[in-house]
């Protein structure tokens, strides 16, 4: 069965840090990988996807096979950085299984 | 377009109590979501839709919770009777078909608060 794990509910960082939000799966097939983002009082958002090898807003992310992850990084953290972000994997039949989510701090 | 509209916003109310979250896709798009969002659990999904024919309803907790599409604009998932443990924010989503990599576009969700 699919599965997408966050294993950090809370991340706190200093503005100017990098900071890597962890995002690992189980799927057995071809995955297909995403991250949400849901800034303070709006709507849950596409940020990337991994097919299209984008950078969003200085974040990226890269997915590795080898070990099912697919973290997301940045290199130097924003104050409007501050959301929940979740990982969410697409599977066949269209459907889409988010992680637990973290909850991205950063502090000035 | 005003994108996923979902309503009430915010619901209090008793347990036992029926329940009824409604949502508006965004016009054109044949995929619905209802998913489910706790601090434990993060978001879960708890069916959807294609085509207004229900696809998965695996992540349906009980028979307490239903959801129906009865037409391309329009859905509703209802608690009957709503619990405590029921309270949670309920989001609606829509997408287009594109293969597997159409982006899911969600409500403002629904705050629901069983006492």
């Amino acid at each position: 069965a699919q599965r997408v794990t966050q294993p950090e509910k809370l991340l706190s960082v200093f503005k100017g840090a990098p900071v890597e939000l962890k995002c690992n799966y189980s799927y057995s097939g071809s995955p297909e990988l995403f991250w949400y983002v849901q800034y303070s009082r709006q709507r849950l958002q596409l940020l990337l996807r991994h097919i299209s090898r984008e950078s969003i807003k200085g974040f990226t992310a890269d997915l590795n096979k080898g070990e099912t992850s697919f973290h997301l990084k940045k290199p130097f953290a924003q104050e409007e950085d501050s959301a929940m972000y979740y990982c969410a994997l697409i599977t066949s039949g269209s459907r889409l299984t988010f992680g637990e989510g973290t909850q991205l701090t950063v502090n000035p | 377009d005003a994108g996923v509209i979902q309503s009430p916003r915010h619901e209090v109310t008793e347990m036992g109590q029926e329940v009824t979250l409604r949502c508006k896709p965004i016009s054109g798009h044949d995929y619905l979501f209802w998913y489910r969002q706790t601090m434990m659990r993060g978001l879960e999904l708890l069916i959807y839709f294609n085509n207004n024919v229900p696809i998965d309803d695996s992540g349906m907790p009980e028979d307490r919770f239903s959801a129906k599409m009865p037409n391309a604009s329009f859905s509703t998932l209802k608690i009957q009777p709503s619990e405590p443990r029921d309270s949670a924010v309920y989001f609606c989503a829509s997408r287009v078909h594109r293969g597997r990599t159409g982006e899911l576009f969600f409500g403002e969700g629904s705050r629901l608060t069983v006492l």
